[in-house]
């Protein structure tokens, strides 16, 4: 499959660590970015290749690489995080860009 | 700060070509990689192309063939055009900013998007 998966939704209560998972056979061999996007707003990027945090992204928010399955956790939930994330990478050429179907992640 | 602001018609009929533009602001588009995104509503995000400033372009090949990505460095904009629009097309539109490095497929910086609807 030349495509990410996702799961469609994850709830956990404040304070808890939210963790969303990404698997596609791109993974294994392209970098993995994710993206936060709060209601009617344009998505932010809050972890690239892999596990780097571009400036101004909080250390609770770490990205993972176990080949071709991704993780991004989220330590310490707050409201705020409430928000739907998609998972990217390149596609398997490194010509095109392929992105999951987004998780909606519901802080309880 | 640089910052990117999309502008074009909100509504376009069927048949016809859907044109955005990106202004940028703060810094220019030489040098740089950027992309346009579209989000139908209440779906996912889709990647149209990118253009590099000295005008290689990149398309996502269930588009190819309708539409064009090129660019004006003299007014720091880059412009979409999409032909023969159908409903499927009605989206959010975003210009985005790939990343630093040359090939890098990912965007670290995104204008505020605006929707297009495609109706007659």
């Amino acid at each position: 499959s030349s495509g990410l998966t996702q799961p469609p939704s994850v709830s956990v209560s404040p304070g808890q660590t939210a963790r969303i998972t990404c698997s596609g056979d791109t993974l294994a061999v392209q970098f993995s970015y994710w993206y936060q996007q709060k209601s009617g707003q344009a998505p932010v990027l809050i972890i690239y290749k892999d596990n780097e945090r571009p400036s101004g992204i909080p250390e609770r928010i770490s990205g993972s690489n176990s080949g071709t399955n991704v993780t991004l956790t989220i330590s310490g939930v707050q409201a705020e995080d409430e928000a739907v994330y998609y998972c990217q990478s390149p596609d398997n050429r490194g010509t095109g860009v392929i992105f999951g179907g987004g998780t909606k992640l519901t802080v309880l | 700060q640089v910052q990117l602001q999309e502008s074009g018609p909100g509504l376009v009929k069927p048949s016809e070509t859907l044109s955005l533009t990106c202004t940028v602001s703060g810094d220019s588009i030489r040098g740089y990689y950027w992309s346009w995104i579209r989000q139908p509503p209440g779906k996912g995000l889709e990647w149209i192309g990118y253009i590099y400033s000295s005008g290689i372009t990149n398309y996502d090949p269930s588009l190819k063939g309708r539409v064009t990505i090129s660019g004006d460095t003299s007014k720091n904009q880059f412009s979409l055009n999409l032909i023969s629009v159908t409903a499927a097309d009605t989206a959010v539109y975003f210009c985005t900013r790939n990343g630093p490095q040359p090939g890098d497929l990912y965007f670290d910086l995104w204008g505020r998007g605006t929707l297009v609807t495609v109706s007659s």
